[in-house]
C-alpha cells in the first residue's frame, strides 16, 4: 500500500466552480502535512501547510483529520490558473524534512 | 537568485553507461534530495542528505549513488543506467527543519535506452 494516496483525476470544473480534493496517508506517526502544486512540466511548489485546526489562505482551504488518516483541499471560486496537478504531502515520521509525495490529483479548470 | 540548479536538463543514455546528475543550491540550506518522478507514481525519495556530510537512503535508492560535496552541491550518480531508470530526477533543499518547504530545480529527463 503506497504511504500516500490521492484520487489522479482529472476534476474537470467550469470556472467558478468549488471542487475538493482527497488525501490519506498510512503512517500514523505522521506529524505534518501538506499540499504541493505542480504544473505541467514543471517542479513542485509549496502551496500550503495543513494545520489540525485547519486553515485558510484565500480561496484555498486545507483540512485534517488524524482519527481518519485523511487530509483534504478545497478550491472555491476556480480560476483558469488553478489548473495544475496537486500533490498530498506527508512529513515522515523521524525524517528531517523527509517528504513523503502522493502521486498528485489533476485539476484542469475550463472557461 | 538562482536557487536550485540542476545539470543536465535533458539526457539520453544506452543501457549500461553511466552518469552522473549535478545539482547545486545558492540558498544557504542545510538539507538536499534527490526525487525521481514517474507517471502515477508521484515523486519518490531516492536519496537525502540532512546536512553536509551527511547521505540517507530514501524510499527508492538501488542503482544509485550520492555524493555531498560541499554544502551547496549535491550529485547522483548512475552506474550503470537501466531503462527502468528512466525518469525526471528533481533535486530539492531545504532549511532542514521540519516547515515541509522544500525548493525544486527545474528538473533532469533521462531516457535510458
Amino acid at each position: 500500500r503506497k504511504e500516500v494516496e490521492q484520487d489522479p483525476g482529472p476534476f474537470n470544473v467550469p470556472e467558478g466552480a468549488t471542487v475538493a480534493f482527497n488525501c490519506t496517508y498510512s503512517n500514523s506517526a505522521s506529524q505534518s502535512f501538506f499540499w504541493y502544486r505542480q504544473d505541467c512540466r514543471k517542479e513542485p511548489k509549496l502551496l500550503m501547510s495543513v494545520y489540525s485546526s485547519g486553515n485558510e489562505d484565500g480561496r484555498f482551504t486545507a483540512q485534517l483529520n488524524r482519527a481518519s488518516q485523511y487530509i483534504s483541499l478545497l478550491i472555491r471560486d476556480s480560476k483558469l490558473s488553478d489548473s495544475a496537478t496537486y500533490l498530498c504531502v506527508v512529513n515522515h515520521p523521524g525524517g528531517y524534512n523527509k517528504l513523503i509525495f502522493g502521486a498528485g490529483t489533476r485539476l484542469a479548470v475550463h472557461p | 537568485n538562482a536557487g536550485v540548479t540542476q545539470t543536465p536538463k535533458f539526457q539520453v543514455l544506452k543501457t549500461g553507461q553511466s552518469m552522473t546528475l549535478q545539482c547545486a543550491q545558492d540558498m544557504n540550506h542545510n538539507s538536499m534530495y534527490w526525487y525521481r518522478q514517474d507517471p502515477g507514481m508521484g515523486l519518490r525519495l531516492i536519496y537525502y542528505s540532512a546536512s553536509e556530510g551527511t547521505t540517507d537512503k530514501g524510499e527508492v535508492p538501488n542503482g544509485y549513488n550520492v555524493s555531498r560535496l560541499n554544502k551547496r552541491e549535491f550529485s547522483l550518480r548512475l552506474e550503470s543506467a537501466a531503462p527502468s531508470q528512466t525518469s525526471v530526477y528533481f533535486c530539492a533543499s531545504g532549511t532542514g527543519a521540519n516547515t515541509g518547504e522544500l525548493f525544486f530545480g527545474e528538473g533532469s529527463r533521462l531516457t535510458v535506452l
